[in-house]
Formats: structure tokens, C-alpha cells, sequence
């Protein structure tokens, strides 16, 4: 079946404008994650969903960042006045509800000049 | 708290040698743990995970890693090295709520 998708693959945006990331996880999993992942460092959790709830937000690193989550179903990653720190690739992982496996998307390339 | 240490950012062997790349896990709990690879420009795929039952644990594209509690590891290795193994591998550790703790990295080069 088909994997996570996430759009757009590249973005390119300008210092103060927002943006949004789209994250479609496999269909029937009910957990969903976004990460970052800045040039030349780890993996970074930002937030988790279980269904359209959000448990877990402690990796989301300012107010400048924000998330929902439709139903089971799309997630947008939304990042207000961007700045160059932010240029990162974002990932997004689904799994289903009580399977530790995530399965990742190929992630969004976000520069932000 | 859950974290992982993956000692060398970059390893670099020739075609054919054995590949060890190391994974310390520290966890207040019983871990499951997680070796994933990274190709370039490519999002993460699932070599193999750790959930308690066989210590070694055998994945994808002839990789293994052995849980060892005494030393807290989670060593990944392959007996012999192809080209096609040349990427980015992370080792992770189940945090609270499912979350992945991610180590930084490794860097695998492979040399003909």
C-alpha cells in the first residue's frame, strides 16, 4: 500500500513568512510524529498526535510553531515568521495504535533565506 | 530519561569488510530499541528493532545488532560491505509517548 507522503518536497521561503507542511500518514494509523532534522545534526522530535489530540508538544521549540491533525487522517506543521534557523528537513512518521514501529515520510527540505 | 550515544560520526570501510557501528543506550526502562538508514536525500527506512524478545536481532539488507543489558549496546553490524550500504544510520531508543530518541548519527562510507 502506499507509504507516508509529505508535500511540498522542497520550499523555499523568504525570513518572516509562514509556511506549511503536509504530512498524509498511512491509512488506519493513528499515530502520527513530525521531526526535524537541521544540517549536520540528529533527529529532533517535535510533536506527536493520537488521532487529532496531541499528547506530546514539548519538542515544538517556540510558539512559532504549531500543528493540527484532521480526524486519523492529514497533519499540517505550520511555522509563522520563519527564520534561517528553521532550514531544516522536516519528517513526518505514522504507526499504527500499539505498534512501536513508525514509518517515515520523505520529508520536507525547508531553507528559509 | 531515554537517550542513545552513537560513538564516530563517520565510519569508513573498504568493500567486503565487516561494518560495526556503535549504539549506547541509557533508559530507566526495559528499552526498544531502533537501527534506521538514512540514503541520501531520502527519508528514514527501518533496518530492525529491539523489543525484548532475541537479543540478536536480524534485519534487512544482511544487518544485525545484538542487545547486550550489561553493557547497555546495541551494536548494528554486517559481516561484509557492498557499495550499496554507503548512508546515514541512526540509532534510536523509545522515549514516553512513542516518541524516537535518535543518537546523531553515523556516516558510512564505503570504499571500492
Amino acid at each position: 500500500g502506499a507509504g507516508v507522503s509529505q508535500s511540498p518536497s522542497n520550499k523555499v521561503t523568504e525570513k518572516g513568512k509562514d509556511v506549511e507542511l503536509r504530512c498524509d500518514p498511512i491509512s488506519g494509523h493513528t499515530a502520527l510524529y513530525w521531526y526535524r532534522q537541521r544540517l549536520g545534526q540528529g533527529l529532533e522530535f517535535l510533536i506527536y498526535f493520537q488521532g487529532n489530540s496531541a499528547p506530546d508538544k514539548s519538542g515544538l521549540p517556540s510558539d512559532r510553531f504549531s500543528a493540527e491533525r484532521t480526524g486519523e487522517s492529514v497533519s499540517t506543521l505550520t511555522i509563522q515568521r520563519t527564520q534561517q534557523e528553521d532550514s531544516a528537513v522536516y519528517l513526518c512518521a505514522s504507526s499504527p495504535l500499539g505498534v512501536e514501529t513508525q514509518y517515515f515520510g520523505p520529508g520536507t527540505r525547508l531553507l528559509v533565506l | 530519561a531515554q537517550s542513545v550515544t552513537q560513538l564516530g560520526s563517520h565510519v569508513s570501510v573498504s568493500e567486503g569488510a565487516l561494518v560495526l557501528l556503535r549504539c549506547n543506550y541509557s533508559s530507566s526502562v526495559p528499552p526498544y530499541l531502533f537501527w534506521y538508514v538514512q540514503y541520501p536525500n531520502q527519508g528514514l527506512q527501518l533496518l530492525l528493532k529491539y523489543t525484548s524478545a532475541a537479543t540478536l536481532v536480524k534485519g534487512i539488507n544482511g544487518f544485525e545488532a545484538e542487545f547486550k543489558k550489561s553493557e547497555t549496546s546495541f551494536h548494528l553490524t554486517k559481516p561484509s560491505a557492498h557499495m550499496s550500504d554507503a548512508a546515514e544510520y541512526f540509532c534510536a531508543v523509545i522515549g514516553n509517548t512513542g516518541k524516537l530518541i535518535f543518537g546523531q548519527g553515523t556516516t558510512l562510507q564505503v570504499k571500492p
